[in-house]
């Protein structure tokens, strides 16, 4: 069974400095991994996704994921913090279950962006 | 341009009431999520289906019901035997494939009051 697990429910940053959201997961497969945005009452914008090619995956907004299979991580990094970065990360896997790949969310992470 | 809709993106409805949260695609998607979002718990899955004529239940189903009749149209009911119905209502399609991600709706906000 897959499971994730986003280890800080709210994390606050200064404007310019690097961020950092960790996503543990738990998967019987190779999983596909995701990172998705979601700004207050909107729906939900893929970062980037990993598919089992490259480790180190790039996405838009110039946030960035580490796949680590022996850590069982997938954490989201970003260098410099902009004010529009703030809003809710969730992190998400995928694995063939139940006769489809279904998506499995973690709890989500609130980026704060300090002026 | 493709996406998804979801209508209406405020619902009220009085305790008791049955109420219908509709969600349609022009994605060609074959499957078809809905979630349910609460402050501080992620998205859970209440239903899903892969195809047209079948679905199955998620993680926390009682009290909800769906169908899916036609591929674009995937509604949710929400009904009075669900207890704490108040929730941001998110409906998710993708193709049923590995390493695919699912695209998402502007959700529905309801409030049973």
């Amino acid at each position: 069974a897959q499971s994730v697990t986003q280890l800080d429910s709210h994390v606050s940053v200064s404007e310019g400095t690097p961020v950092l959201l960790r996503c543990n997961y738990s998967s019987s497969y190779s999983p596909s991994l995701f990172w998705y945005v979601q700004h207050p009452n909107k729906g939900l914008q893929l970062l980037l996704k990993y598919t089992s090619a490259a480790t180190l995956v790039k996405g838009i907004n110039g946030f960035e994921a580490e796949f680590k299979k022996s850590e069982t991580s997938f954490h989201l990094t970003k260098p410099s913090a902009h004010m529009s970065d703030a809003a809710e990360y969730f992190c998400v896997v995928s694995e063939r279950g139940r006769g489809s790949y279904i998506p499995t969310f973690g709890r989500g992470t609130s980026l704060i962006v300090h002026p | 341009d493709g996406g998804i809709t979801q209508s209406p993106k405020y619902l009220f409805r009085k305790e008791g009431q049955n109420v219908t949260l509709s969600c349609e695609q022009n994605l060609n998607h074959d499957a078809m999520y809905w979630y349910r979002q609460d402050p501080g718990q992620g998205l859970r899955l209440i239903y899903y289906s892969q195809i047209v004529n079948d679905f199955q239940k998620g993680d926390i189903a009682e009290g909800y019901s769906v169908s899916r009749e036609k591929k674009e149209s995937f509604p949710l009911t929400v009904t009075s035997a669900q207890k704490n119905p108040t929730a941001f209502y998110l409906c998710a399609s993708s193709i049923r494939q590995e390493g695919v991600e699912a695209f998402f709706g502007q959700g529905t906000r309801l409030t049973v009051v």
